[in-house]
């Protein structure tokens, strides 16, 4: 079964100091790779995402991720954190459910707290 | 665009009761999913929607269904509702289409309290 690690539950920066969250995913297939950001008691706005091609993925916000096959890994950065990143990030992995049209569940990990420092 | 919505926001209900959960899909999504979000967890999935068909299933027992309108909305039912089931419930929709992959965007939620 495919599962998600998000190794740090909180993490804490500086204003306009550079992030990099952690996440690492077990899946058999070609995995379908995502990062959702969550404010409190707010739903989830997708981040970006990664499905094939490129391994370096923009997303919104200024952040990118890296798709390492090798270390099962899709890391999420920000050269310079906002005090406004302040949220809760969730790495997820999609699972097909029907593979003819790219349908899918999404595994997530338990999500990395980010506190800025202003 | 109108996005994802969900109804109601919160909601409290008592151990046994049932409760039903809406969601309006954002224009021009024809698929629905549903997650159950514990507190400090991350979502769990629970069901997909497609053509007013269940398309899978993550581990939830059957006291938990859905349904999917012509319209494309959908609803969450549970039933005999237990303290374990407090959490908030998110609804996702997407657009299959044939050859592509989807991806999948997020209501707001609804907070469900279990006393």
């Amino acid at each position: 079964a495919q599962s998600v690690t998000q190794p740090d539950i909180h993490i804490t920066v500086s204003e306009g100091a550079s992030l990099e969250l952690r996440c690492n995913y077990s899946y058999g297939a070609t995995p379908y790779l995502f990062w959702y950001v969550q404010s409190p008691g707010q739903g989830l706005q997708l981040l970006l995402k990664y499905f094939s091609g490129d391994t370096l993925v923009q997303g919104i916000k200024g952040f990118e991720a890296e798709f390492k096959r090798s270390q099962s890994s899709f890391n999420l950065r920000k050269p310079s954190v906002h005090w406004s990143d302040a949220a809760e990030y969730f790495c997820a992995v999609g699972q097909l459910l029907y593979s003819g049209a790219g349908s899918y569940q999404l595994t997530f990990g338990k999500g990395t707290k980010l506190s800025v420092i202003p | 665009e109108t996005g994802v919505t969900q109804s109601p926001t919160h909601l409290i209900k008592t151990r046994g009761q049932q409760v039903t959960l809406r969601c309006s899909s954002q224009s021009g999504h024809n698929t629905v999913s549903w997650y159950q979000q514990a507190l400090g967890q991350g979502p769990q999935f629970i069901f997909q929607y497609y053509r007013e068909e269940e398309n899978g299933r993550g581990n939830f027992p059957p006291r938990f269904s859905g349904l999917q309108f012509p319209n494309y909305s959908s609803e969450l039912n549970v039933n005999a509702l237990e303290l374990d089931d407090s959490a908030l419930y998110l609804c996702a929709s997407s657009r299959r289409r044939a050859g592509a992959s989807e991806t999948q965007y997020f209501g707001p939620g609804t907070r469900l309290l279990v006393l």
